[in-house]
């Protein structure tokens, strides 16, 4: 099975700050990653797909990067929406595996 | 609008079963791969089953092989999650969730039923 490990488990940053969340696979995956949004009593949302595909409908503030084993999520200029868990996720092979989430909470 | 709205979850005991429901509206059903993730309490998202269009072919996580069975019913637009010999670390919420076209990443998301295995 693929795991996926992400970094931080929790973030604390302040409104306007660039936010970068790290996801590295256990072994490589090509671009088969995506990322989700969650908040508290919600359904997880698609960000990006395909490490690097913006989901129709999310903001340009949110992009994705990488190939292979290390990935990252970068939010470039973090607003009051975006306080939530995000989680990756590999689709390379199954078991489709995700990481264990990053929570970023208001400071 | 694309909907998912499942049903089926409540508290059963240790051992016992459980089928869960997800309606589809608003896309063409039979087109898409569709699959179940749960969540257990406070806890991370994990896949834990999904099926192809015509429902030929099935993939599992371990932990739920022999006991889990989803199937699908394109004439009712709906997808299933059959439970059976239910654990407690089976307690979670259940989400329907739809593939995106080509790849085994989930586009849309039902709105989850909590399903409590105890005694």
């Amino acid at each position: 099975d693929i795991q996926m490990t992400q970094s931080p488990s929790t973030l604390s940053p302040s409104v306007g700050d660039r936010v970068t969340i790290t996801c590295r696979a256990s072994q490589s995956i090509s671009i088969w990653l995506s990322w989700y949004q969650q908040k508290p009593g919600k359904a997880p949302k698609l960000l990006i797909y395909k490490a690097s595909s913006l989901e129709s409908g999310v903001p340009e503030r949110f992009s994705g990067s990488g190939s292979g084993t290390e990935f990252t999520l970068t939010i470039s200029s973090l607003q009051p929406d975006d306080f939530a868990t995000y989680y990756c996720q590999q689709y390379k092979s199954y078991p489709l595996t995700f990481g264990g989430g990053t929570k970023v909470e208001i400071k | 609008e694309v909907q998912l709205v499942e049903s089926g979850g409540g508290l059963v005991q240790p051992g016992g079963s459980l089928r869960l429901s997800c309606a589809a509206s608003g896309f063409t059903f039979n087109t898409y791969w569709l699959g179940w993730v749960r969540q257990a309490p406070g806890k991370g998202l994990e896949w834990v089953a999904n099926i192809k269009q015509d429902g030929s072919e099935t993939h599992y996580v371990d932990s739920v092989k022999g006991r889990f069975t989803i199937s699908r019913d394109n004439d009712k637009n709906s997808l299933y999650l059959q439970m059976n010999s239910l654990r407690a670390e089976d307690t979670a919420v259940y989400y329907c969730a739809r593939h995106l076209p080509s790849y085994k990443t989930f586009d849309y998301w039902g709105q989850g039923t909590l399903v409590t295995v105890s005694s």
